[in-house]
């Protein structure tokens, strides 16, 4: 039973465009919300976060959104650069601990 | 700051076998999560341990089994290995509750 999901299993984007990565969740008891970027052979990197407090957050050329309603939040990354290139993970949290349920992924490529 | 570190970075094993992998978590860090990477399934939690105590579990069969020490450092074992125990374990240490948590580099385990 998937309560993340990330329907897009790979983008492309031209380098110095916008990229948008959507996830969508299920679970109405999510309160935190963070995304993940991997590179093959590492362990994933965290990117930014988001408390369902909030709608917005921004980081750099990173911003994230939630839409509670919706049970859907987004990563922007603008501009788009050709190191972005990788795996973005989407992940959410209870706050009954640090289980993070993640998404099966977006690999992004940036085309120079 | 040392980060997350993983040993052994690769394990090749014979399927019947058990294994044991480590995880030392960043220094103040006290919540220590595992997690198991196959291709097209994300990253899925397997358990997490504060304080040497099981506080979240997974759904994973009874041979995957992990404890922590009064150090934080954690250990993941699997016993009777089965080919399907093929991948990447990953494994994440947090300081408090819904903050990000930060992974290590993993260990590739494959069953032969």
């Amino acid at each position: 039973d998937q309560q993340v999901k990330q329907n897009s299993p790979s983008l492309s984007v031209q380098e110095g465009r916008i990229s948008i990565l959507n996830c969508d969740y299920t679970n109405s008891m999510f309160d935190y919300f963070l995304w993940y970027k991997k590179y093959p052979a590492e362990g994933p990197t965290f990117l930014i976060s988001i408390s369902s407090i909030k709608d917005k957050n921004e980081d750099g050329r990173f911003t994230v959104f939630l839409n509670k309603s919706a049970k859907h939040l987004s990563l922007h990354i603008v501009p788009s650069q050709p190191g972005d290139s990788a795996v973005y993970f989407c992940a959410a949290a209870t706050n009954t601990g640090n289980q993070f349920y993640f998404g099966t992924g977006t690999s992004l490529t940036v085309i120079p | 700051k040392a980060g997350v570190t993983q040993t052994p970075r690769y394990l090749i094993k014979t399927r019947g076998q058990q294994v044991t992998l480590s995880c030392s978590p960043i220094s103040g860090h006290r919540s220590v999560s595992w997690y198991q990477q196959t291709p097209g399934q994300g990253l899925q939690f397997l358990f997490e341990y504060f304080s040497e105590t099981q506080r979240n579990k997974g759904n994973f069969p009874g041979r995957f089994s992990g404890r922590q020490f009064s150090n934080s450092r954690s250990e993941m074992n699997v016993s009777t290995l089965e080919l399907g125990d093929s991948a990447l374990y990953l494994c994440a240490s947090s300081g408090h509750q819904n903050t990000e948590a930060f992974f290590g580099q993993g260990t590739r385990l494959t069953v032969v």
